[in-house]
């Protein structure tokens, strides 16, 4: 059963850095391209970025370009979100997602529960 | 980027109803269309994949249909744990973008 589960979310304020880590379990994590998508409060969706499952290709949202750094570990299963510079615009609850190969083709077939972040002084 | 406008974003229905949702985009992409299913404090659920592609495990009442800029997901058979809000998200450019999300609530 795939399993993934976000963790380091908190309360940072404006200018500071938070990393976010997502464990993954259950498939076999090299073989899959993972993202990260985010939520603000009772709010829509927004793509925030995506890395290949070899690792070599990244890509992110204007929004976040700059400030934010994906990677991932495959000896330890767990993508990371590197957040620096934080706005308060980028208060939401962060999700990690699977996709359907290694690959980036849009889509995410597994997702985790989330964890939230709130930038606010 | 990819604006997608879903319709209505409230809907009301009834255990055994059929029901349609609209996601429209502001520029073709062609079927590269995704669906996906969120219940209050819950991760997404993924439900379609290329505008009408069923992800295996998802009940055959839901479908999905479409090219181009218009596209619809349908619940031949509202059943109880189909209440939920459901979002449309593009994958045809770079940033992939949702749509404003459906709101699937009790009549």
């Amino acid at each position: 059963e795939v399993q993934l589960m976000e963790s380091g979310g908190g309360l940072v304020q404006p200018g500071g850095s938070l990393r976010l880590s997502c464990a993954a379990s259950g498939f076999t994590f090299s073989n899959y391209a993972m993202t990260w998508v985010r939520q603000a409060p009772g709010k829509g969706f927004d793509w925030v970025s995506t890395i290949s499952g070899r690792g070599d290709i990244t890509n992110y949202a204007d929004s976040v370009k700059g400030r934010f750094t994906i990677s991932r570990d495959s000896s330890n299963n767990t993508l990371y979100l590197q957040m620096n510079s934080l706005r308060a615009e980028d208060t939401a609850k962060y999700y990690c997602a699977k996709g359907p190969d290694h690959y980036d083709h849009g889509y995410y077939d597994h997702w985790g529960q989330g964890t939230l972040v709130t930038v606010s002084s | 980027d990819i604006q997608m406008t879903q319709s209505p974003s409230t809907l009301s229905a009834s255990v055994g109803d059929r029901v349609t949702i609209t996601c429209r985009a502001n520029q073709s992409i062609y079927t590269w269309l995704a669906w996906y299913q969120q219940k209050p404090g819950k991760a997404p659920k993924f439900l379609i994949y290329k505008a009408s592609s069923l992800e295996s495990g998802v009940p055959s009442r839901f479908s999905g249909s479409g090219s181009g800029t218009e596209f619809t997901l349908s619940i031949s058979s509202l059943q109880p744990d189909d209440f939920a809000t459901y979002y449309c998200q593009q994958y045809n450019d770079y940033p992939w973008t949702f749509g404003q999300g459906t709101k699937v609530e009790i009549k």
